[in-house]
C-alpha cells in the first residue's frame, strides 16, 4: 500500500540552529500540504503545494520557515533558526489533486510525522 | 470563518461501552466533515466523511458519525468499544475555496479501562 514517507521521524536541535524535514508523498499525487501540530493541539496548515507551485503559505512563518518543492514530488521544509515555540510535530499530507473532496481526489493521506524538540 | 470545536479534550469509556466524541463546526455553506484518528505517534487515519446525502455515515473500524445541520455537529460513535480505539480523535471541515485545506479541532484522547 503506498504511503507518504517523512524524514527523519524525529529531531532534536538547539535553538538558533537550522533544520530540514522531507516528505515524499504517494508517487503520482499532485497536491502536497504541510501541517504543524503543536502537543494538545489539531493540525494546523503551514503551506500547500499543487505540483511544484504554492497554493496557500498563510500561516507559514516566513521570516524563518522555507518550504520547496522543486520537481513537484517530494519536498523539504525548513526552519532558521529554530525557536523553542517551534518544538511540534510536523506532518505531511498528499492528495491527488486540491479540491474534488466529493469525488475523493481531494481526499489527503498523512505520513507519520517528525516530531521537532528544540532545546 | 470556518472552525471546528471539540468540547471535551479527554474522555476515559470502559471496554465494551459505548462512545460518543462531540464535533461542533462553523461554517456558512454545506460543509465537507471528516474524522481522523492519531496513534501515538503516529499520523494521522480517516475514519469516516460527510459530503453530502444520508447524515449518518459509515466508516472503517466500526464507526459511525452523524451529520446534524440544525445542531452545527458531527459526533463520531461507535457501540462498542475496543482497547485498541485509545487515541486521539480529530474532527475537520474542508476549508473554503474548495482548496482542500483542512480545519481541526484540537482534538479528543480518548483512554479505554480495560
Amino acid at each position: 500500500e503506498a504511503e507518504v514517507a517523512q524524514s527523519p521521524r524525529y529531531k532534536i536541535t538547539e535553538k538558533s540552529q537550522a533544520v530540514a524535514f522531507w516528505c515524499d508523498p504517494i508517487s503520482g499525487h499532485a497536491t502536497l500540504y504541510w501541517y504543524r501540530q503543536i502537543l494538545g493541539q489539531g493540525p494546523e496548515l503551514l503551506v500547500q503545494f499543487q505540483d511544484e507551485s504554492v497554493v496557500d503559505d498563510s500561516q507559514l512563518p516566513k521570516d524563518r520557515f522555507s518550504a520547496e518543492r522543486l520537481k513537484g514530488v517530494d519536498s523539504t521544509l525548513k526552519i532558521q533558526p529554530a525557536e523553542l515555540g517551534d518544538s511540534a510535530m510536523y506532518l505531511c499530507a498528499s492528495s491527488l489533486g486540491q479540491g474534488s473532496l466529493a469525488s475523493g481526489t481531494g481526499e489527503q493521506f498523512f505520513g507519520p510525522g517528525t516530531r521537532l524538540t528544540v532545546l | 470563518a470556518q472552525s471546528v470545536t471539540q468540547p471535551d479534550i479527554h474522555i476515559t469509556v470502559s471496554e465494551g461501552a459505548s462512545l460518543e466524541l462531540r464535533c461542533n463546526y462553523s461554517y456558512g455553506a454545506t460543509p465537507y466533515l471528516f474524522w481522523y484518528v492519531q496513534s501515538p505517534g503516529q499520523g494521522l487515519q480517516l475514519l469516516l466523511k460527510y459530503f453530502s446525502g444520508d447524515t449518518l455515515v459509515q466508516g472503517i473500524k466500526g464507526f459511525e458519525a452523524e451529520f446534524k445541520r440544525s445542531q452545527s455537529s458531527f459526533n463520531l460513535r461507535k457501540p462498542s468499544v475496543h482497547w485498541s480505539d485509545a487515541a486521539e480523535y480529530f474532527c475537520a471541515v474542508a476549508g473554503s475555496g474548495n482548496t482542500g485545506k483542512l480545519i481541526f479541532g484540537q482534538g479528543t484522547t480518548l483512554q479505554v479501562k480495560p
